[in-house]
């Protein structure tokens, strides 16, 4: 079975531009998460999306959105990028949400902004 | 606010110790317990979850070991392999969303 993919692998950008990232979950799940990754802060959440509905939503500004297709697959866009979204950005699937649906992490988009 | 306090920021074993790394929190809410293994260029991958009613699960070489009264639990790898050098993030789930640590950094050296 294929695992969570994320397209692209990675991107530059300059300040003011906004970006896309895509996740297409591993097939049969329908929840997925996002997670911004940086040196010295972890895994912040971002947002979590089942079945095309956001069921949560992390301490991020508006400028942070997402979106789930009929599909599973998810994008997640960020606005007026500002230095500091500079991170590798992680998408995790699950067969359903909950404590009972392990996550399944893809390999990142590294986003550079400049 | 960090809901899960991990440490040590970064760790170096010889091969064969056995390398603890350790994580606290403070809601009592928390029921569900997994520690995740990421290498360079990939994303964390699950290695091992415990839930509050056990005090201690291994799988192979890894152990978590908890302890509720304390809100503490660590993850203890049993004769530390060069290829388990990697950044650990301990996480916690309340079903509802996962908090995770902020990694370790482990060596291992031959």
């Amino acid at each position: 079975k294929a695992g969570v993919t994320q397209t692209p692998r990675y991107l530059i950008k300059t300040r003011g531009q906004q970006v896309t990232l895509s996740c297409s979950p591993i097939s049969g799940h329908r929840s997925v998460s996002w997670y911004q990754q940086t040196p010295g802060q972890g895994l912040q959440f971002l947002f979590e999306y089942f079945s095309e509905t956001q069921r949560n939503k992390g301490n991020f500004p508006g400028r942070f959105s997402g979106r789930q297709f009929s599909n599973s697959r998810s994008e997640m866009n960020v606005s007026t990028l500002e230095l500091g979204d500079s991170a590798l950005y992680l998408c995790a699937s699950s067969l359903s949400t909950g404590r009972n649906s392990p996550l399944h992490f893809g390999n990142g988009t590294r986003l550079t902004v400049t | 606010q960090q809901q899960v306090k991990q440490s040590p920021q970064s760790l170096i074993v010889q091969k064969g110790g056995i390398p603890i790394i350790n994580c606290a929190y403070e809601n009592t809410a928390f029921d569900y317990f997994p520690w995740y293994q990421q290498f360079p260029g990939k994303g964390p991958a699950l290695l091992i979850a415990i839930r509050p009613d056990v005090s201690e699960k291994k799988e192979g070489r890894f152990t978590i070991s908890f302890n509720k009264s304390a809100k503490q639990f660590s993850l203890h790898i049993m004769d530390s392999q060069p290829g388990d050098s990697a950044t650990y993030f301990c996480a916690a789930s309340t079903g509802n969303q996962f908090y995770f640590g902020t990694g370790t950094s482990l060596t291992v050296i031959p």
